[in-house]
């Protein structure tokens, strides 16, 4: 699985939008990449996930590039329940047959009020 | 919305005593997942799970673990003679596509 390159940690304001900058310049075609969070020590939780396109769930939107080697989680408003560590994970395809998911260090947000 | 649950939610025991950590994962799932993350490090991949057998496994997933799905619900993960090193938060997945994780269980070896 490609690595990816994250900034160790963030600020935002209360309200603003958050936007969690990710780098797989290595990622090849069949693979995905993740979001994850991780608030204090309780277990990541999912956010949102994307190959080429596009995405926006309920909980934020993920920016790819064209060329597929960055991308870009954005909380449009951010509260102070966001504070987490969030992690991009780059994986070979969508299904649970391909395994384990790779955590970095991942991005400390800070929310502040 | 259905959730994994991990039971005990903070287990102590003496180096050299068997543990057995249960997790059950969302009912329609069918790849179960153990992680672990010692304190101030990184979420580190254990053994993945499938059609009941091992479908992979990592360096740290030595002869000291195993894992079971004794029943139709339950996923288990047993250490058989802890070690100090092995004091960290253990996290049960499950998966029909995304893993979704269960809220831990904090493993302290005395």
């Amino acid at each position: 699985d490609a690595k990816t390159t994250q900034p160790p940690s963030m600020d935002c304001a209360e309200g603003r939008a958050a936007n969690l900058p990710c780098n797989h310049s290595t990622i090849s075609g069949n693979e995905y990449v993740y979001w994850y969070r991780q608030i204090h020590s309780q277990g990541p939780q999912y956010i949102i996930h994307g190959l080429k396109n596009n995405e926006t769930n309920e909980m934020a939107s993920l920016i790819i590039t064209e060329d597929r080697k960055s991308s870009t989680l954005i909380l449009p408003h951010a509260t102070l329940r966001d504070t987490a560590v969030y992690y991009c994970i780059v994986k070979k395809g969508r299904g649970s047959t391909l395994g384990r998911l790779y955590f970095g260090r991942g991005t400390q947000l800070t929310v502040w009020p | 919305e259905p959730e994994v649950t991990q039971t005990p939610s903070h287990q102590v025991t003496q180096m050299g005593q068997e543990v057995i950590l249960r997790c059950v994962p969302i009912s329609n799932h069918l790849y179960f997942y153990w992680y672990r993350q010692i304190l101030g490090q990184k979420v580190e991949f254990l053994v993945s799970f499938y059609n009941n057998e091992i479908s992979e496994k990592s360096e740290i997933f030595d002869d000291q673990f195993s894992v079971e799905r004794p029943d139709g619900s339950n996923f288990t993960l047993k250490i058989r003679s802890t070690k100090l090193e092995d004091s960290a938060m253990y996290f049960c997945a499950s998966s029909a596509g995304e893993q979704f994780f269960g809220p831990g269980t904090r493993l302290t070896v005395l």
